[in-house]
C-alpha cells in the first residue's frame, strides 16, 4: 500500500507567486520522520527539509515553509515568491523507525513544479 | 565536505549482462541505501546496509544484490540484465541516529539495450 500520497502530479505558476505542494503520508509508528526533496533534471535528489513526528512546530527556512499536521497526517510544503530555479520534482518521504527501518524512504510520486518567467 | 559519489555516472548494457554500481557514502555515514527510479514505478527502495550488513530489502528480485565495505563504501550489482531495469539508480547515506538528514549522490543512469 502506498504509504505517501502526492495528489498533484504537475503544478504550474508564474515567477513570484507562492507554490504549495501536499503530502498525505500514513503509518502506525509514533516516532518517524518526514522530508522533502528536490529533484532537479540532472537527477540528484536534493534534501531541503526534514521533520520528526514529535514536534509539530512549523518553520520557515529561507523561502521555504512547511505545516506539518499530526491529526490530518499531513506535511505540506510552501515555496514562497517562486524562481525559475525551483522549476524541478518534488518528493515527500517517509521514514519508519519501529521496525528497525529508518535507513529506508518511502517516497510519494512526487510534483512536478514549473515555474515560468 | 564531500557528498556521496557514485560511479559510474551513465553507462549502456545489453540484456543478459551484469552490471555494478558503486558508491561512496558521505565519511563517517554507515547506512547506504540504494534506490530505483523509473519513470513508471517512481523511486523505489531497494535495500539498505549498515556496518557491513544488509538491514532491509525491498520487494525486488534475486537478480539484484549488493554489499558494503568496512570502508562502508557500497557496490550494487544486477544480473542477467532486463530492458525494465533501466533506470536511475540512487544511492543514499546516512549517519546511524534515526531521523538524521539522508543525503544522495548524483545517481547512475543505466540503459539496458
Amino acid at each position: 500500500a502506498q504509504k505517501v500520497t502526492q495528489a498533484q502530479t504537475e503544478i504550474s505558476v508564474v515567477e513570484k507567486e507562492d507554490v504549495t505542494l501536499d503530502c498525505v503520508y500514513e503509518t502506525r509508528d509514533t516516532t518517524y520522520y518526514l522530508f522533502w526533496y528536490k529533484q532537479p533534471p540532472s537527477g540528484e535528489l536534493v534534501f531541503l527539509i526534514r521533520r520528526n513526528s514529535f514536534d509539530e512546530q512549523n518553520e520557515i527556512s529561507g523561502r521555504y515553509s512547511w505545516n506539518f499536521q499530526k491529526s490530518t497526517s499531513s506535511f505540506n510544503f510552501t515555496i514562497t515568491a517562486s524562481q525559475v530555479v525551483d522549476s524541478a520534482v518534488y518528493f515527500c518521504a517517509l521514514s519508519e523507525t519501529e521496525t528497525d527501518s529508518w535507513g529506508k524512504l518511502q517516497f510519494g510520486a512526487g510534483t512536478q513544479v514549473v515555474v515560468t518567467p | 565536505k564531500a557528498g556521496v559519489t557514485q560511479t559510474p555516472r551513465y553507462l549502456i548494457k545489453t540484456r543478459g549482462q551484469q552490471v555494478t554500481l558503486s558508491c561512496s557514502p558521505i565519511s563517517g555515514h554507515r547506512s547506504v541505501s540504494w534506490y530505483q527510479q523509473t519513470p513508471g514505478q517512481g523511486l523505489q527502495f531497494l535495500f539498505e546496509y549498515f556496518s557491513e550488513t544488509q538491514r532491509n530489502k525491498g520487494n525486488f528480485p534475486g537478480r539484484f544484490s549488493g554489499r558494503q565495505f568496512s570502508n562502508s563504501r557500497s557496490e550494487m550489482n544486477v544480473s542477467t540484465l532486463e530492458l525494465g531495469d533501466s533506470a536511475l539508480y540512487l544511492c543514499a547515506s546516512s549517519p546511524e541516529i534515526p531521523g538524521n538528514t539522508i543525503y544522495f549522490g548524483e545517481g547512475s543512469w543505466l540503459t539496458v539495450v
